[in-house]
């Protein structure tokens, strides 16, 4: 069964912080890692990782692939209050049939204190 | 502005009761999802279709149906025999089966009465 564990669950830090979110999994026939944050209600898209060591970055927002070791980070530099949210990863596999997958992690809830 | 459209915004189920969340989409995608989100576990996938009058079962699909009779509109009915049915349903779509990123509704809220 394909797993996504993110960490840490909960993460409260203070406004100007440097905060890093963990996303490691465990799956079959990966085909590529993605991030969205949820702020309400819909998530909205962040990064697409497909190889490793390339940095993806946008603005205060960047993220890198590790597909030997199987996991993903997320970083946010200078941390404002509309980082608050809910960080979810997601990865996506391709089955013997050839449809996708996307199997998500239970998501990061970070506040940021002002 | 292209996107999902996703109501009611919250919605209340009497027991023994069918309901259905609607989900409507502008943006000329094939692929439709519907997702169940319960506090403390990810995104589970209820249902996908990868293009009209075509759909396959996700990982929890038993209790719900769906129809995909047009393009732009993937309705989840969420049937009495979904003894658990409380929890927040989104509705995403992709471009094409093989596409992950998915752009997603502003979600349904389902309680039980």
């Amino acid at each position: 069964e394909d797993k996504v564990v993110q960490s840490p669950l909960s993460l409260v830090v203070h406004e100007g912080d440097t905060v890093t979110l963990n996303c490691s999994y465990e799956v079959t026939n990966f085909r590529s890692l993605l991030w969205y944050k949820q702020e309400k209600k819909a998530p909205t898209f962040l990064f697409m990782l497909t190889s490793s060591g390339i940095e993806k970055k946008s603005g205060r927002l960047s993220s890198i692939l590790d597909k030997k070791e199987l996991f993903s980070i997320l970083n946010i530099t200078a941390t404002q209050t509309g980082d608050s949210a809910i960080y979810l990863c997601a990865v996506g596999t391709i089955s013997n049939f050839g449809n996708e997958k996307l199997t998500f992690g239970t998501g990061t809830r970070l506040t940021i204190i002002p | 502005d292209g996107g999902i459209t996703q109501s009611p915004k919250y919605l209340f189920r009497k027991e023994g009761q069918n309901v259905t969340l609607s989900c409507e989409q502008n943006l000329n995608h094939d692929a439709m999802y519907w997702y169940r989100q319960d506090p403390g576990q990810g995104l589970r996938l209820i249902y996908y279709s990868q293009i009209v009058n075509d759909f396959q079962k996700g990982d929890i699909a038993e209790g719900y149906s769906v129809s995909r009779e047009k393009k732009e509109s993937f309705p989840l009915t969420v049937t009495s025999a979904q003894k658990n049915p409380t929890a927040f349903y989104l509705c995403a779509s992709s471009k094409t089966e093989i596409n992950e990123k998915l752009f997603f509704g502003s979600g349904t809220q389902l309680s039980v009465l």
